[in-house]
């Protein structure tokens, strides 16, 4: 693995269902995050970890979960999936939140809830 | 409310000069990033500005007016791979970035 992995790629799922997305890295980050991003908006945080063992909420937390139980992966799960959930999920990592720490993003999972 | 504005769409010819603007009204000032994002893929990190002043990489330049609010992207000698979205991305007093929603750039021979 190099960089930031995502899966599933794409994804149709069922209003009600529960679903999870998952994201690995392998930089060793100590911070990751999970966007969303929607035509004609901006990413906009769901929820961040600034390091193992510790979660925050972003900007729309509703109806979304994560976990952090190691440094390498940071799976968000939606536990009853809406159709206003439609979106294309981007996770991303950085080694830390502040200073001249870019975000480096996975290759995103577009999601559909019919 | 925090607020980050970028022009929705431009259009440049190869070769030329293109100047992509950037205004934000947020809470607290931590940096401000630009991202290029081609259509279907993930942002990647072009530039990052904290002081007033320009940062030159390349083809690539960004500039930052902390006391005014505002930042340019600079794109010289354009071609036609620079055709993708360009992202502003303001890092707030929590350390979150408030994404603006990018302006779309178009290419032309």
């Amino acid at each position: 693995i190099a960089g930031i992995t995502q899966a599933p790629t794409s994804q149709i799922l069922a209003a009600g269902r529960r679903m999870t997305l998952r994201c690995t890295q392998d930089m060793r980050h100590n911070a990751m995050y999970w966007y969303r991003q929607d035509l004609g908006l901006g990413l906009r945080l769901i929820h961040y970890s600034n390091t193992a063992g510790t979660t925050g909420k972003g900007e729309v937390p509703d109806g979304y979960s994560v976990s952090r139980a190691n440094t390498d992966d940071f799976p968000l799960t939606l536990a009853s999936a809406v159709p206003s959930q439609t979106s294309v999920y981007f996770c991303a990592s950085s080694d830390s939140l502040a200073g001249y720490n870019e975000q480096f993003f996975g290759p995103g999972t577009r999601l559909t809830v019919l | 409310g925090q607020n980050i504005d970028q022009p929705t769409e431009m259009t440049a010819t190869e070769g030329a000069i293109v100047q992509i603007n950037c205004t934000y009204q947020t809470s607290g000032f931590n940096g401000l990033f630009w991202y290029q994002q081609h259509a279907g893929e993930a942002p990647t990190f072009l530039s990052y500005n904290v002081l007033d002043g320009l940062e030159e990489k390349g083809r690539f330049s960004s500039f930052l007016s902390w006391s005014k609010g505002y930042s340019y992207l600079l794109l010289k000698e354009l071609q036609m791979k620079d055709s993708a979205s360009y992202l502003c991305a303001v890092r707030d007093s929590n350390y979150q970035l408030i994404w603006g929603a990018g302006t779309k750039l178009i290419i032309k021979p």
